[in-house]
């Protein structure tokens, strides 16, 4: 079994911080996918990383790839109470893109 | 067309009832995946479609549980006799074919809440 591990589990900062979240395993994907949910809600979709050493911005989310294409990391610069949320990373483990998701980062912004 | 709906959003059952969920993705995405989450952890894979092929189901799908694809429009996933277990967020997504199927990204939709009494 291809596991993810997000760290850390929980993280609080105030508005304004940066912060990072990583999202590490001992396994290849050939994508990796990130997403926020919030409660109640489904998944919404950030962004989807391909290639290795790959790094995608959003706005002020900065997302990489390692180059083994094992790990990723998301780092929001200038948190916005807008960003709390659970941040899931998923990683695709065959070819018809079944999902492997880690158990998520809850990130509190608070003002 | 807005995005993957799902109906119910909520539902709340007594042990041992049968419940069905609907899942209609998005217009012609062809594949259609089934996750189920608990509290404090990421979706869990169930099964997918392409079109109306059932490709794979998870060693999680017991044989109380079915899904569909008719048409290969909209999917049905369906509990019978439930268990107080199967409470979860029962979540469905969708993703175009485009090439390399395992870059086709996923969209969800808001989830399913089931509670079993």
């Amino acid at each position: 079994t291809q596991l993810l591990e997000q760290s850390p589990q929980f993280l609080s900062i105030q508005e304004g911080e940066n912060l990072t979240v990583y999202c590490n395993s001992s396994s290849v994907f050939s994508s990796l996918q990130w997403y926020r949910q919030e409660p109640g809600e489904g998944p919404v979709l950030l962004v989807t990383v391909v290639t290795g050493g790959e790094v995608k911005k959003l706005k002020r989310l900065t997302f990489q790839f390692g180059d083994a294409r094992k790990d990723s990391s998301l780092h929001i610069t200038a948190a916005q109470t807008g960003d709390t949320g659970l941040y899931l990373c998923a990683g695709a483990i065959d070819s018809w893109g079944k999902l492997q998701f880690g158990a998520g980062t809850q990130v509190v912004v608070t003002p | 067309d807005t995005g993957v709906s799902q109906d119910p959003r909520h539902k709340i059952t007594k042990r041992g009832q049968n419940v069905t969920f609907r899942c209609d993705p998005i217009s012609e995405h062809n594949r259609l995946y089934w996750y189920r989450q608990t509290l404090g952890q990421g979706p869990e894979f169930l099964t997918y479609f392409q079109n109306e092929a059932q490709l794979e189901k998870s060693r999680l799908l017991s044989d109380r549980f079915s899904a569909e694809r008719p048409k290969g429009s909209f999917s049905t996933l369906e509990i019978q006799r439930t268990e107080q277990g199967d409470s979860a967020m029962y979540l469905c997504a969708s993703s175009p074919v485009k090439g390399s199927g395992s870059t086709d990204t996923q969209y969800f939709g808001p989830g399913t809440r089931l509670t079993v009494l």
